[in-house]
């Protein structure tokens, strides 16, 4: 079965501009979830999507969107980039809502480096 | 709000001891997650602990939860250099999110 896949892997934006990044969730799972990783915060809880619906959404100002599609890819979207924003962005799939305490398989990442 | 603190944040042993990793967190809570990270690379799970008194081991790592103490512990028996990395919990809360402390990176000596 494949693993949780995300794309691009890495990306260099300026900023201003906006980013989409994107996750692929193991074959049957319906929840994703969304994480941040810095140096200086370390990993903190973006949003949580089940079933194309947001479920609960972390500390993020509005700039962080993110939806999901029928067949569970996820897209996250960040606008007007900062220079803090620079960090891993982790997805992690699970059969059902976090809430149920599965597993989560987390994604290799995208490294986002904003200059 | 949920908070979740690790200690030791730093640990460097020898080969062959054994170690024991604090996870202690805030608020009520029946999910507590911990994971592994290698240098520039993702997480990967490692258990997962949902009722008090909940014990899995796999290898050389055992992980406990006692839900009335708010505690789980991350015990690593006979340590070998494989398993230096950094060591992640995480608690999930009422609210649904899952909140991570700051990680604990193990250095094994050999």
């Amino acid at each position: 079965k494949a693993g949780v896949t995300q794309t691009p892997r890495y990306l260099i934006k300026t900023r201003g501009q906006q980013v989409t990044l994107s996750c692929s969730p193991i074959s049957g799972h319906r929840s994703v979830s969304w994480y941040q990783q810095t140096p200086g915060q370390g990993l903190q809880f973006l949003f949580e999507y089940f079933s194309e619906t947001q479920r609960n959404k972390g500390n993020f100002p509005g700039r962080f969107s993110g939806r999901q599609f029928s067949n569970s890819r996820s897209e996250m979207n960040v606008s007007t980039l900062e220079l803090g924003d620079s960090a891993l962005y982790l997805c992690a799939s699970s059969l059902r809502p976090t809430l149920a305490g599965d597993e989560q398989y987390f994604g290799p990442g995208t490294r986002l480096t904003v200059t | 709000e949920l908070k979740v603190e690790q200690n030791p944040l730093f640990l460097s042993m020898q080969e062959g001891k054994n170690y024991t990793i604090y996870c202690n967190y805030s608020t009520t809570s029946d999910r507590l997650y911990w994971y592994r990270q290698d240098p520039g690379k993702s997480l990967e799970s490692l258990f997962v602990l949902l009722s008090n008194g909940a014990v899995k081991q796999e290898g050389r790592l055992m992980a406990s939860l006692d839900t009335k103490a708010r505690l789980s512990t991350l015990h690593i028996t006979a340590a070998v250099h494989d398993l230096s990395a950094t060591y992640f919990c995480a608690v999930g809360g009422r609210d649904d999110k899952i909140i991570f402390g700051k990680g604990t990176r193990l250095h094994i000596l050999p």
